[in-house]
């Protein structure tokens, strides 16, 4: 059984640049959350998606925006970064209505 | 808005002590999870709670989901020092069963 895997582990950019992370879920999960965890705290939602569609988004702006492919796969892209937006992004899968989600290694973003 | 409160924040004890690590909150949640987080690596899920009053035991951690469903605890006997992490309680709420976290314990577990 493969696990949730992520991509880039590492990425630095620069404020006002735009940036695409990804996830692949774990072998038969259908749904994937996004979190955001800065540092010295513990996660934050953004957003999930099921079926290719969002389904349920926590308080982050639109320039926080994401996309699920058929292969359950996903993508979480940032516009017009800021220095708050540095941060470890971890996807999470899981299958549709249920609690537990497990969670990838995480991409660290630092935004300069 | 929802909000998990944990309890303590740091904690830094030697190898062969207990610890009791609490989660609380105003609101309930259909559920609590707690994760354990080692740096520069996504959570690993230790446990789901469902019902109110509800223990569950992993070997030497016991963790207890309240009666009315808005706190838990996480006891860990003979602490070892590979039980050292961040300890994160979550609940889950809304249609999308998303998790809202607790700021998260950071344990330290001396030889």
């Amino acid at each position: 059984e493969t696990g949730v895997t992520q991509s880039p582990t590492h990425l630095i950019k620069t404020r006002g640049q735009q940036v695409t992370l990804r996830c692949s879920s774990q072998s038969g999960h259908n749904t994937v959350s996004w979190y955001q965890q800065a540092l010295g705290q513990g996660p934050q939602f953004i957003f999930q998606y099921y079926r290719e569609e969002e389904n349920g988004r926590g308080n982050f702006p639109p320039r926080f925006s994401g996309l699920q492919f058929p292969n359950y796969s996903s993508e979480l892209n940032v516009n017009a970064l800021e220095l708050d937006d540095s941060a470890l992004y971890l996807c999470a899968s899981s299958l549709a209505l249920r609690n537990e989600q497990f969670f990838g290694p995480g991409t660290r973003l630092t935004v300069l | 808005t929802q909000l998990l409160e944990q309890s303590p924040q740091f904690l830094s004890i030697q190898e062969g002590e207990n610890l009791t690590v609490y989660c609380n909150s105003s609101s309930v949640f259909s559920s609590l999870q707690w994760y354990r987080q080692e740096p520069g690596e996504g959570p690993v899920l230790l446990v789901t709670v469902v019902t109110g009053g509800e223990v569950k035991k992993l070997k030497r951690l016991t963790f207890q989901f309240g009666d009315a469903r808005k706190d838990s605890s996480l006891h860990i006997t003979a602490a070892q020092t590979g039980d050292t992490g961040l300890y994160l309680c979550a609940g889950t709420s809304g249609s999308a069963r998303q998790l809202t976290f607790g700021s998260g314990t950071q344990l330290t577990v001396l030889p």
